[in-house]
């Protein structure tokens, strides 16, 4: 089955500076790999997803790239701010995500003002 | 804005006792995901339905879980009999089974059991 590594597993920052959080998957035929952020004690939200045929997503401040060939994706936060504070999880789906994701461990970013 | 349903927010029992937790997907979504989530394995799926129909429940101890989709308006996950190592936070999400949209997460259930 599909494995998923995500690093780090905490990251700090000072507030306004850039974030990236990597994740690599072991399924060749994963082709959808969603980010979710998760504040303390809710639920997981998505923020954003990417799907194999397209190599880089960009919302606002938040932008996610795939490199199929080295089976890795990475989440980019520009000019952070408090609010994202958070845990962020990648997951990856060989359906599209029509069916279950395997999720990484999660990574704890700390926005320090 | 649509939103998965999950009753109850909180459960505390003894180890031996049934516990029930329940999930309205959000209306037109045709599948529905059970996820749990501690510490040490992070997130994990468990088991999901399609058009009510059971799809995977791979990730699920067979001998005490039980997951069912009485209708189209809900999903329950049952474990009988409890114990310690199932205290966790379940999460239900929905989607609509197909390969452009995202699951959508309900506020969980956390789940003590003493």
């Amino acid at each position: 089955g599909e494995n998923v590594e995500q690093h780090p597993s905490t990251l700090s920052v000072q507030e306004g500076d850039s974030a990236v959080i990597k994740c690599t998957y072991s399924d060749s035929a994963s082709n959808y790999f969603p980010w979710y952020k998760q504040e303390l004690g809710k639920r997981p939200q998505l923020i954003i997803d990417i799907r194999s045929n397209v190599g880089e997503k960009k919302d606002q401040r938040i932008a996610v790239t795939l490199n199929k060939t080295a089976k890795h994706f990475s989440l980019h936060i520009t000019e952070t701010q408090p609010e994202d504070s958070a845990v962020y999880f990648c997951a990856a789906s060989g359906t599209g995500g029509a069916d279950g994701l395997t999720f990484g461990k999660g990574t704890h970013l700390i926005i320090q003002p | 804005d649509a939103r998965v349903t999950q009753t109850p927010r909180h459960k505390v029992t003894e180890m031996g006792q049934e516990v029930t937790m329940r999930c309205q997907p959000i209306l037109g979504h045709n599948t529905v995901f059970w996820y749990r989530q501690t510490m040490m394995q992070g997130l994990e799926l468990l088991a999901y339905f399609r058009n009510r129909a059971p799809l995977d429940d791979s990730g699920m101890p067979k001998d005490r879980f039980s997951a069912e989709m009485p209708d189209a308006t809900l999903a329950t996950l049952k474990i009988q009999p409890s114990e310690p190592r199932d205290s966790a936070v379940y999460f239900c999400a929905s989607g609509l089974g197909t390969g452009s949209q995202p699951q959508h997460f309900g506020d969980g259930t956390r789940l003590s059991i003493l």
